[in-house]
């Protein structure tokens, strides 16, 4: 199993660009979220997907949009990149919305010139 | 807002010493979570402790809970080099279940 997996890797995008970032869990998990880690800080929630077919905001859902396009797959979008996006953004999948641990994708960095 | 609170910011330590991390939390919890993340890398999940538990165990770590404290350490003892890493703690808010706040971290540094 590979787990939770995101692409790309890394990624560089001009002001006003936009892009999606991919993730895919193999886990049959209910649950995905969306993260956004900046220096020195925790992760902060932008999105998440309790189950197929819903999606809620987290604590930082301005600029960003996602789409759970099937049970394994949650995508986030920027639709027009600032350079207060520049950060790392890590996928995540858990059984269900509450119930145990969360698994962590490796994460995608993004700088925003 | 940061749920999650933890101290030190940073620790350092010879390898074979014991390290401890604290958090403190705001609010009535689920569940608290702990997570290591090494350079570079995603998180990986370390222990959960529900908010009925007071102790729990998992090889070198332990972790207890004091929920009238609103507050959780984490103990690795006999550190090892491989510990290296920044550690997070989590929590599920009662007001907001399956949605994890994380702290700031604590950065461990182990030397050998």
């Amino acid at each position: 199993n590979a787990g939770v997996t995101q692409t790309p890797k890394f990624q560089v995008l001009k002001t006003g660009q936009s892009m999606t970032l991919q993730c895919a869990q193999d886990m049959n998990h209910n649950s995905m979220y969306w993260y956004r880690q900046d220096p020195g800080m925790g992760l902060r929630l932008i999105y998440y997907s309790a189950s197929e077919g819903t999606t809620d905001k987290g604590e930082v859902p301005n600029g960003y949009n996602v789409s759970r396009l099937n049970k394994r797959e949650f995508s986030l979008r920027l639709e027009s990149a600032a350079p207060s996006q520049t950060s790392v953004y890590f996928c995540a999948s858990s059984e269900a919305r509450g119930v145990g641990e969360q698994f962590f994708g490796p994460g995608t960095r993004l700088t925003v010139l | 807002s940061q749920q999650g609170e933890e101290d030190p910011q940073a620790l350092s330590i010879q390898e074979g010493e014991n390290a401890t991390m604290n958090c403190s939390y705001k609010t009535s919890i689920n569940n608290l979570q702990w997570y290591r993340q090494n350079s570079g890398r995603g998180l990986v999940h370390l222990i959960l402790i529900r908010s009925n538990e007071r102790e729990k165990h998992s090889g070198r770590l332990r972790v207890t809970l004091d929920t009238s404290k609103k507050s959780s350490s984490l103990l690795i003892t006999a550190s090892r080099a491989a510990d290296t890493a920044s550690y997070f703690c989590a929590t599920d808010a009662i007001s907001n279940t399956g949605k994890l706040i994380f702290g700031q971290g604590t950065t461990l540094q182990v030397k050998p």
